[in-house]
């Protein structure tokens, strides 16, 4: 079963505009990790938050992380074309950190 | 590209048949872990290997074991197939130090059965 869900399930932007997906989860956490893919191929890891993180940075990326509501965003800014693709949320428990545990995806697409 | 390759990368098989995927995992990982992937979901958990040894299993059921060789490379084994196992297979390796890590993936094997 999944852990959680991600919101919206579809998202359509135009290039340069912002994107936002949100991820709810369950249980409770080491770490929450989002990633990226595309048409069915292997997942990318796109970045890592501990659970002691509120906020991280990567480039273009922003992601905040909520342990009390059990949730988290991926801000993607000024997108472009190139990152219409699925996005994943991932989360990893306690004593298994490489088990991860995906939501149901968001669909991106970003309109040229 | 992560380093993590899959073979092969499409298999068709037919009900009831025995399939075996394989995985080499990225240099210096020695943690294995195997997902699969229907269409239109994220990734479900199915094992992870570590050091030979089974080390944590989704909800699968036992037709569905792996292996994993001291070279850190691993097959995923499904006996007696259903037609519900159709599915991206998913292989993603990781090094053991660290909680906090990221998994890096395969490019996946997508096996359809009729």
């Amino acid at each position: 079963s999944q852990q959680g869900e991600e919101d919206p399930q579809a998202l359509s932007i135009q290039e340069g505009e912002n994107a936002t997906m949100n991820c709810s989860y369950k249980t409770s956490i080491n770490n929450l990790q989002w990633y990226r893919q595309n048409s069915g191929r292997g997942l990318v890891h796109l970045i890592l938050i501990r659970s002691n993180e509120r906020e991280k940075h990567s480039g273009r990326l922003r992601v905040t992380l909520d342990t009390s509501k059990k949730s988290s965003s991926l801000l993607i800014t000024a997108s472009r074309a190139a990152d219409t693709a699925s996005y994943f949320c991932a989360t990893a428990r306690g004593g298994s950190a490489r088990q991860l545990t995906f939501g149901s995806g968001t669909q991106l697409t970003v309109l040229p | 590209e992560t380093g993590v390759t899959q073979s092969p990368t499409h298999l068709i098989k037919t009900r009831g048949q025995q399939v075996t995927l394989r995985c080499s995992s990225q240099s210096g990982h020695n943690t294995v872990s195997w997902y699969q992937q229907a269409l239109g979901q994220g990734p479900q958990f199915i094992f992870q290997y570590y050091r030979e040894e089974e080390n944590g299993r989704g909800n699968f059921p036992p037709r569905f074991s792996g292996l994993q060789f001291p070279n850190y490379s691993s097959e995923l084994n499904v006996n007696a197939l259903e037609l519900d196992d159709s599915a991206l297979y998913l292989c993603a390796s990781s090094p053991l130090s660290g909680q906090n890590t990221e998994a890096f993936f395969g490019q996946g094997t997508r096996l359809t059965v009729v």
